[in-house]
Formats: C-alpha cells, sequence, structure tokens
C-alpha cells in the first residue's frame, strides 16, 4: 500500500529564505506526482504536476524535482515571501487515473 | 479562467438528514472526481467519474452515491448522515480519463453535521 510521507510537518522561516519541502513514498511505481497548496479552510491550488517521465519542472520561484527510484520528491521554494505561507501538500498517482494518495502536508510560515 | 465551481459553499445538516454537493467542471473537462478532507486529515479519494460512467472509487461509504450528468456536472448525495461526516468535500476536473493534464480542484463544500 502507497504511504506518502511528508517532512517537516511545520516550518517558520523568515522572509526572503530558500527552503525544501520534502515528500517520500513507498512504492516507486507512480505515474505522476503534484504539488499543491491549500490555505485554511480553502481549496488546493496546483502547483506543479511531474508526470513519471520527468524528473522536474519550474513555475517562478518554485522547482519540483522527482526521484522514483528513492520514492522522493522536492519542492524547492526561492526568495519566500509572507504570501507563501499555507500548507504544502504532495499527492501520488499510482493508477494513471488521478486516484490521488495525499501526503500529510508541511504547514509553512513565512515571517515578515 | 474558469475554475472548477462547487455548491453549496458551506452546509448544515443534522444527524440522519441527507445532503447534496454539486460540482461544476472546467468547461471541456470531462472527468471528475470527489476527495474529503476531514478536519485535520489529509484529502481522501472518493470516487471518480469519465465521461458519466464510473471511473474508479475509492474510500466511499455506501451511504454515498454520486454521478455525473450529460452536461459533465457531477453531484455527490449523503445519505443517513453521521458526525463523523463532516468534512470538507473537493471535486475535481481533468481533462480526459488519464492523467495526462493537471487535476485542478474547486475551493470545495464544507459539510458540517451537528
Amino acid at each position: 500500500k502507497q504511504e506518502v510521507t511528508q517532512i517537516p510537518a511545520a516550518l517558520s522561516v523568515p522572509e526572503g529564505e530558500n527552503l525544501v519541502l520534502n515528500c517520500s513514498f513507498t512504492d516507486s511505481a507512480i505515474y505522476n506526482l503534484q504539488w499543491f497548496r491549500q490555505d485554511p479552510g480553502k481549496g488546493l491550488t496546483s502547483l506543479l504536476l511531474i508526470q513519471s517521465s520527468q524528473r522536474e519542472q519550474t513555475s517562478g520561484r518554485l522547482n519540483a524535482s522527482l526521484d522514483k527510484s528513492s520514492g522522493r520528491s522536492t519542492l524547492y521554494i526561492a526568495a519566500s515571501q509572507p504570501g507563501d505561507s499555507a500548507t504544502y501538500l504532495c499527492a501520488v498517482d499510482a493508477s494513471g487515473t488521478y486516484k490521488y494518495i495525499f501526503g500529510t502536508g508541511t504547514r509553512l510560515k513565512v515571517l515578515a | 479562467a474558469a475554475g472548477v465551481i462547487q455548491s453549496p459553499r458551506h452546509l448544515i445538516k443534522e444527524k440522519r438528514e441527507t445532503a447534496t454537493l454539486k460540482c461544476y467542471p472546467i468547461p471541456r473537462h470531462d472527468t471528475v472526481y470527489w476527495y474529503q478532507q476531514g478536519p485535520g486529515q489529509d484529502p481522501q479519494f472518493l470516487i471518480s467519474f469519465y465521461e458519466k460512467m464510473q471511473s474508479d472509487k475509492g474510500s466511499i461509504p455506501d451511504r454515498f452515491s454520486a454521478q455525473q450528468f450529460s452536461d459533465y456536472h457531477s453531484e455527490l448525495n449523503m445519505s443517513s448522515l453521521e458526525l463523523g461526516d463532516s468534512a470538507l468535500y473537493f471535486c475535481a476536473s481533468s481533462l480526459g480519463r488519464g492523467a495526462s493534464g493537471e487535476l485542478f480542484f474547486g475551493e470545495g463544500s464544507r459539510l458540517t453535521v451537528l
């Protein structure tokens, strides 16, 4: 059974820092991995989608990498801003049908 | 750009009542997904539909049913509500059954069962 873990569970950093969020999954046979952002009580905003044949994706200050063999993905946030404060979730799709298994999330707080 | 629309955004029901949640996918998206996120929990996959047919099924209770209509909108029906059904229910949509494109989520419908 696929299990997805995110470390750290919570992170507090000063504004301007570069940071890395980690996502680990137990079964390397995945189709996609997607990173989401969730603000308190709100919906999920897609950040980056990495398909199994890809190793990384970039969007603005965000860069996500995928290493299927080691069961890991990282989300790199450059020059963090207070507006980046949210919970970040990674989700793994093992079937190619978006039957996602979500990680436990990392609660990020960027201090002004 | 149009997003996934869910209604109602908030719903309060009593135990044993019935609730219906609606989801309107992004235009031209033919696949919808339902997820349930309990308080402090990560989202759990419930069910998905592709071209009006059930595509995949997750941990959806037997008390729940869902369908996708000819205009691709979907409804999640929940009967005999229990306190544990209180959660944020997300709908998501994508183009095509295969995960070749991104999955887009709605803002969610918050169900509170008293």
